[in-house]
């Protein structure tokens, strides 16, 4: 099986830089996703990482560290619309992707 | 446009009934999902399923069950609903045969039984 780990809530203030982490544990890693979730939507997606190192696509980076079981998703200069779920998704060689449970990231001005 | 649609986008029903959700997707992609999300909002996979393969998640009870007439449709049958049931449950698909199969959710439905 897969275990995935996020923290459940965290709170930073506009225009400030905040670190989601995930650790996992799992066999045959393939991939790591990262899902936004506002309130009442559907997840839609943000990253994809399957080789170690940092991936940045504008306000928002994703890091891997495959031998570590680790991840992160960085937002910089949060804006008050980043308040969301944030859900961090791994793949397997199979082709089976498990969520995270999510981490509710509340912005504040 | 919409690449993946799902109808309807509320349920309500009464504990017993038998029911299905529709999901459609026009992105031509390969393998559909679907997945339940709880009141605690975490997203558990229920099935994945492309033309080869139906992978079921073990935790999810029998009267659960997708059907798919075609390539671009996977739908939803609950047979004799139980309260525990009520989530809004999404569809998803992807193109597993891609490095990154990113999955494309549906808008969910919420499905409320009484």
């Amino acid at each position: 099986g897969q275990n995935i780990d996020q923290p459940t809530e965290m709170t930073a203030t506009e225009g400030a830089i905040v670190q989601i982490n995930c650790t996992y544990q799992t066999s045959g890693f393939n991939g790591l996703f990262w899902y936004q979730q506002h309130a009442g939507e559907a997840p839609t997606f943000l990253s994809y990482n399957v080789l170690d190192g940092l991936e940045e696509k504008g306000r928002f980076s994703s890091f891997l560290s495959r031998s570590k079981g680790y991840s992160y998703l960085l937002l910089k200069e949060l804006q008050m619309k980043d308040s969301a779920s944030y859900l961090c998704a791994v793949r397997t060689n199979a082709g089976k992707s498990t969520f995270g449970d999510g981490t509710t990231l509340t912005v504040k001005p | 446009d919409t690449a993946v649609s799902q109808t309807p986008k509320y349920l309500v029903t009464q504990m017993g009934n038998d029911k299905s959700i529709k999901c459609e997707q026009n992105l031509g992609h390969d393998t559909m999902y679907w997945y339940k999300q709880d009141s605690k909002k975490f997203l558990k996979i229920m099935f994945s399923y492309n033309n080869k393969e139906l992978i079921i998640n073990e935790t999810v009870p029998n009267r659960f069950s997708p059907k798919s007439p075609d390539k671009a449709h996977l739908n939803l049958h609950i047979n004799s609903l139980e309260l525990g049931d009520s989530a809004v449950y999404f569809c998803a698909s992807s193109r597993l045969t891609s490095d990154a199969d990113t999955q494309y959710f549906g808008p969910g439905t919420r499905l409320t039984v009484l």
